[in-house]
């Protein structure tokens, strides 16, 4: 079965920094580019981060540039997503999918809440 | 403002049709392929198009998908209560350099 478990979400406070993990089990990661994507209460999808297969092509949503870093370890079936100098406006469900074909995602993750609050 | 533009809501009666809209420019739609995503609420996204007009395996052959231009159309036919979800299409934006996905559209199935 093939699966993807993130984890890493709590509550933060403004200008804080926490990582998300997001682990595949029933594939072999490293063939795949990875998003992640979040939803934010009250609203739709954002793309917020890609990364290649091999690590080397990084795309970031203008919206986490400069603050957020995507990163894999192919070795552990794993991809992260450091965030730094967190906001208010970064309280989100935060997703990590699977690329499958031509930025199409067939497998997500669960979710995990991030609540960024003072 | 999503460079994607989806009409907010859609409903009909069950086992009626319904078609969602998704418009973009030649940036996105235009020259890439659109996927689209169904997505309850406390659940995770689920694909039921990719590469403009796919199923993948275990999607029913009520969903379908279409692009002309620089926009792009889900249809499901025979609705059913359960098809109740938000809709979001998505694709790449080569100007960008980013992945966007239209605003979503709530399906209610009356």
């Amino acid at each position: 079965q093939e699966l993807l478990v993130e984890s890493g979400g709590g509550l933060v406070k403004p200008g804080g920094s926490l990582r998300l993990s997001c682990v595949a089990s029933g594939f072999t990661l490293g063939d795949y580019y990875m998003k992640w994507i979040r939803q934010a209460p009250g609203k739709g999808l954002e793309w917020v981060s890609y990364i290649s297969g091999s690590g080397n092509r990084i795309y970031y949503a203008d919206s986490v540039k400069g603050r957020f870093t995507i990163s894999r370890d192919n070795t552990k079936n794993s991809l992260y997503l450091q965030m730094n100098s967190l906001r208010a406006e970064d309280t989100a469900v935060y997703y990590c999918a699977r690329d499958f074909r031509n930025g199409g995602c067939d497998a997500w993750g669960q979710g995990t809440l991030v609540t960024v609050s003072s | 403002q999503s460079v994607l533009t989806q009409p907010p809501s859609v409903s009909a009666a069950p086992g009626q049709k319904v078609t969602i809209s998704c418009s973009g420019s030649t940036s996105n739609i235009g020259n890439n392929y659109i996927s689209w995503y169904q997505h309850l609420p406390g659940t995770a996204p689920k694909l039921v198009i990719y590469d403009n007009d796919n199923r993948p395996s275990g999607i029913p052959d009520r969903f379908s998908g279409s692009k002309s231009g620089t926009s792009a159309t889900l249809g499901i036919t025979g609705l059913q209560t359960g098809d109740e979800a938000d809709y979001y299409c998505g694709t790449w934006d080569s100007s960008l350099s980013a992945w966007v996905f239209g605003g979503g559209t709530k399906l209610t199935v009356l």
